[in-house]
């Protein structure tokens, strides 16, 4: 069946430092979301990527974060200057439009700011 | 404010009981899902709907758009599904909006 990979499952990262999340989705998908979950919180709406353009994006998604599909097949999450309170899981998700059980998300990405 | 509100927050079954986990929302969509998140985190969606009722295998979703009202049901629950159970709404704008989950603990 069909996955959508994150890399790395966890990172490590220094306070200050940039990180790159990266993502594979599924490949005759056409739209892309990151999402975040906090631990102990719920999941947050961060973007949504459609036609190499953000479609949307929640307010979290600051100047801090930028979104990237360089070579048609990966999707990143680059997060500059990282802060502590960036420490959560990420989960990317891409979307089939219009079909049912084709929104699939990847396994996730643990991050921890240090 | 919470866009989307799920009840109950946790919650035990014994093995084989029918499972029922409600969500409300508050804002007009263009379709709700239902997410399955395991306990070593990952997410799995179970169901996208827009209206009326989907069924796969054990699992029903079933919503209402008048009310705005989604019900999740588990029949013949089994431990392995124990997980936490996430109603997310997609809003016309395109912003997703997160319930916090239910617990579900299916006990042998």
């Amino acid at each position: 069946e069909p996955e959508v990979t994150q890399t790395p499952s966890h990172q490590v990262t220094q306070m200050g430092q940039e990180v790159i999340l990266r993502c594979v989705p599924i490949s005759n998908h056409l739209y892309f979301y990151w999402y975040r979950q906090i631990l102990g919180q719920k999941v947050e709406f961060l973007v949504s990527f459609y036609n190499n353009e953000i479609s949307e994006k929640s307010e979290i998604f600051d100047d801090q974060f930028s979104v990237e599909r360089p070579d048609g097949s990966n999707f990143t999450l680059k997060i500059r200057s990282t802060k502590l309170e960036d420490s959560a899981m990420y989960f990317c998700a891409s979307s089939e439009e219009g079909i049912s059980y084709g929104y699939t998300f990847g396994s996730g990405t643990r991050l921890t700011v240090v | 404010k919470n866009e989307v509100e799920q009840s109950p927050q946790n919650l035990t079954a014994q093995e084989g009981e029918f499972i029922t986990i409600n969500c409300s929302y508050s804002v007009g969509i263009s379709a709700l899902h239902w997410l399955q998140q395991h306990p070593g985190g990952g997410i799995v969606s179970l169901f996208m709907l827009s209206s009326g009722k989907k069924k796969h295998g054990r699992l029903i979703a079933t919503i209402n758009i008048q009310e705005k009202h989604s019900s999740l049901h588990i029949t013949a629950s089994h431990p392995r599904d124990s997980a936490v159970y996430i109603c997310a709404v997609e809003g016309s704008s395109n912003q997703f909006y997160f319930g916090t989950g239910t617990s579900l603990t299916v006990i042998p």
